[in-house]
């Protein structure tokens, strides 16, 4: 049983298309994220979503937008992909306590994006 | 704003030794909790272990522990007894305790290491 999963794995595109990546979580967790990886390795989280409301927009363009249907579904559309957009996006999950617990973020297994 | 810092982008270990992955991090918040994450080369994120900034005791989770000095703000992970399939990137991380960035997690550039026979 899959604890966070992704669809689809891999996405290859061209410039100029538009995308979506879905996620979906059957641990019960209220708070949901994208991060991206880049070529370096380097993650940076870009949204998360608190029981489907937004709680974090790191600075992302607006061509990027999330959405939650509900609790456990976190989907991220791209609009009109650019060569940049090009890395790993992994959605988390997590229970959040309020800092009284660990607040452990479980990863899926990631989507590898390449624009062409 | 917080910050981690993995200084050693490679670290090499001979197999059934111990190694240790250094990790050091800035924040001005006193409720902050870290944690390490492995990425083989499949690609997954593997949660490996959490240190609370108010836990007293260091975390342990198998041949994993951390070892955790607040003064130092450091949280290093220390992997026992290496097995060849711990060969993998590793990233420290730390979760905001509040505000508009809860619940985000700050990833350090992380550490390959890489076990030899």
């Amino acid at each position: 049983d899959t604890a966070v999963s992704q669809t689809p794995k891999y996405l290859v595109t061209q410039m100029g298309n538009d995308k979506s990546i879905k996620c979906e979580q059957n641990l019960g967790h209220d708070t949901m994220y994208w991060y991206k990886q880049d070529s370096k390795k380097f993650l940076k989280i870009m949204f998360s979503y608190n029981n489907k409301e937004l709680i974090i927009n790191e600075t992302v363009p607006n061509r990027f937008s999330p959405k939650s249907p509900d609790k456990a579904h976190l989907n991220l559309h791209i609009n009109s992909l650019e060569l940049g957009d090009s890395a790993v996006y992994f959605c988390a999950s997590s229970q959040e306590t309020g800092g009284t617990g660990t607040d452990t973020q479980y990863f899926g297994p990631g989507t590898r994006l390449t624009v062409l | 704003a917080q910050k981690i810092t993995q200084t050693q982008p490679g670290m090499f270990v001979q197999e059934k030794e111990a190694v240790t992955l250094d990790c050091t991090y800035d924040t001005s918040d006193p409720s902050y909790g870290l944690f390490w994450y492995k990425q083989p080369s499949s690609g997954e994120m593997i949660f490996l272990i959490y240190q609370g900034s108010y836990d007293q005791q260091n975390a342990t989770e198998g041949r994993y522990s951390l070892n955790f000095q607040k003064a130092r703000k450091s949280a290093n992970l220390v992997i026992s007894a290496s097995q060849l399939g711990d060969s993998a990137m590793y990233f420290c991380a730390m979760r905001d305790a509040g505000g508009t960035s809860y619940g985000k997690l700050t990833f350090g550039q992380g550490t390959i290491l890489t076990v030899h026979p």
